[in-house]
């Protein structure tokens, strides 16, 4: 258990579904993240939250919708992905500004989208 | 732009000591992270250092030259179950302090 939980762990979907990734931190962090780990590519971030506000969208195609109604819960709305979508989705938390330690990480959503 | 740069892969043997460097480009650094990831897991927090010198934690210790922006990573005692991927990172001031990743190195300890 990282602290950091993330739901559902795998995910088939088709490319005209809609589903939602959730992530939940329950570590007292203001500020969440979510990644996209593909193989043989650094993690790419996608989106920051910080006290709740979303501050960063990091060129992301619209068919990634992040929300955050709190400051412990996240979530990824996704809707008409394409194959190329197909990767580990990472949830992280931390303290911001920055402290000393470092992200808490999920274990991730691993995506196919067919 | 933000970039870093480190190995794609290091192999080494039980009990030795092995280095990982990274180096990087980026603007309003903060620090440079370590984070440890095995194969289908999440990646763990290991070390931050925000100044130059050398940080140690058991096993593990990271060091930083802010001048050269460049770090390493020194694995001592090396153990089959360090088997995994490493990654360094650079936290940044800018927005929520977010972290930038390297690509990773994957590290194959052998018997």
């Amino acid at each position: 258990e990282t602290g950091v939980t993330q739901t559902p762990r795998h995910l088939v979907m088709g490319m005209t579904n809609k589903k939602s990734l959730k992530c939940e931190q329950h570590l007292g962090h203001n500020a969440m993240y979510w990644y996209k780990q593909s193989a043989k590519k650094p993690l790419e971030l996608m989106f920051v939250y910080s006290l709740e506000e979303r501050v960063e969208n990091n060129s992301v195609p619209s068919r990634f919708s992040p929300e955050c109604p709190n400051s412990s819960h996240l979530f990824l709305h996704l809707h008409t992905l394409q194959p190329e979508d197909s990767a580990l989705y990472l949830c992280a938390s931390s303290q911001a500004p920055p402290a000393r330690d470092g992200y808490t990480f999920g274990s991730g959503t691993r995506l196919t989208v067919v | 732009g933000q970039s870093l740069e480190q190995p794609s892969e290091v192999t080494a043997v039980e009990g030795a000591i092995v280095q990982i460097n990274c180096t990087y480009q980026t603007s309003g650094f903060y620090g440079l992270s370590w984070y440890q990831q095995h194969d289908g897991g999440a990646p763990t927090f290991l070390s931050y250092n925000a100044l130059d010198g050398l940080e140690e934690t058991g096993r593990f210790s990271s060091f930083l030259s802010r001048s050269d922006s460049y770090g390493y990573l020194l694995l001592q005692e090396l153990q089959m179950k360090d088997s995994a991927s490493y990654f360094c990172a650079v936290r940044t001031y800018n927005q929520g302090g977010k972290l930038i990743f390297g690509q990773g190195t994957e590290l194959s300890v052998k018997p």
